[in-house]
């Protein structure tokens, strides 16, 4: 069974700064999906990036970019010119590329690192 | 407004009692999924079910039952056999088969059993 490891229970970053959030996942497959999920104090779930295995080049969305680190099984987000908004948990995700119905979809996620953003 | 409606947004029950919290896409999606967040736990999942009529058992269903009668629709029933019960749920949805899309989920629904 795959496991999903955020070694960070809180974080924090003045605004402006750049801060990273470490997620380390232990998996037998080569073949698979990592996201990075936000969830504000509403409670929703936003997706941040996503990272598809078998791609070397690190995935960038605007201020959010990876690390990802397939032999060392590491998926690092940074995020860069931090912002008030920013502050939320944000959890890492696995998801198998299988499509089988028994594992198909499903998502494992890691326990999240709640950050702060001091103005 | 295409999305996902979980209601109510908070639920009170009393020990004991069966409750059904409920899920509604209109995404057009064919999977579905039920997740339960406790602090410090992330999301763990119950159920899900990649289409109409089938379901499968996540990695905490104890406790749980769901049916999977319409595409859009995915109600969580939460039994008394559950021992823990109190917890915020999750439900999400997404398109099938194409893996590499991801989960949307929906706003959650607070449950509180006393």
């Amino acid at each position: 069974a795959q496991t999903v490891t955020q070694s960070q229970p809180e974080m924090s970053v003045q605004e402006a700064e750049t801060v990273t959030l470490s997620c380390t996942y232990d998996t037998s497959e080569s073949d698979y999906y990592l996201f990075w999920y936000k969830q504000p104090p509403s409670r929703q779930m936003i997706l941040v990036i996503r990272q598809e295995a078998y791609k070397q080049q690190n995935a960038t969305e605007n201020r959010f970019s990876v690390n990802f680190q397939k032999a060392a099984k590491s998926f690092s987000l940074k995020i860069s010119d931090s912002q008030l908004g920013d502050a939320a948990m944000y959890f890492c995700a696995y998801r198998s590329a299988s499509r089988e119905v028994t594992s198909g979809s499903r998502l494992t996620f890691g326990e999240g690192t709640q950050l702060t953003v001091n103005p | 407004d295409g999305g996902i409606t979980q209601s109510p947004k908070y639920l009170f029950r009393k020990e004991g009692q069966n409750v059904t919290l409920s899920c509604e896409q209109n995404l057009n999606h064919d999977a579905m999924y039920w997740y339960r967040q406790d602090p410090g736990q992330g999301l763990r999942l119950i159920y899900y079910s990649q289409i109409v009529n089938d379901f499968q058992k996540g990695d905490i269903a104890e406790g749980y039952s769901v049916s999977r009668e319409k595409k859009e629709s995915f109600p969580l029933t939460v039994t008394s056999a559950q021992k823990n019960p109190t917890a915020f749920y999750l439900c999400a949805s997404s398109i099938n088969p194409t893996p590499i899309r991801e989960q949307y989920f929906g706003p959650g629904t607070r449950l509180t059993v006393t």
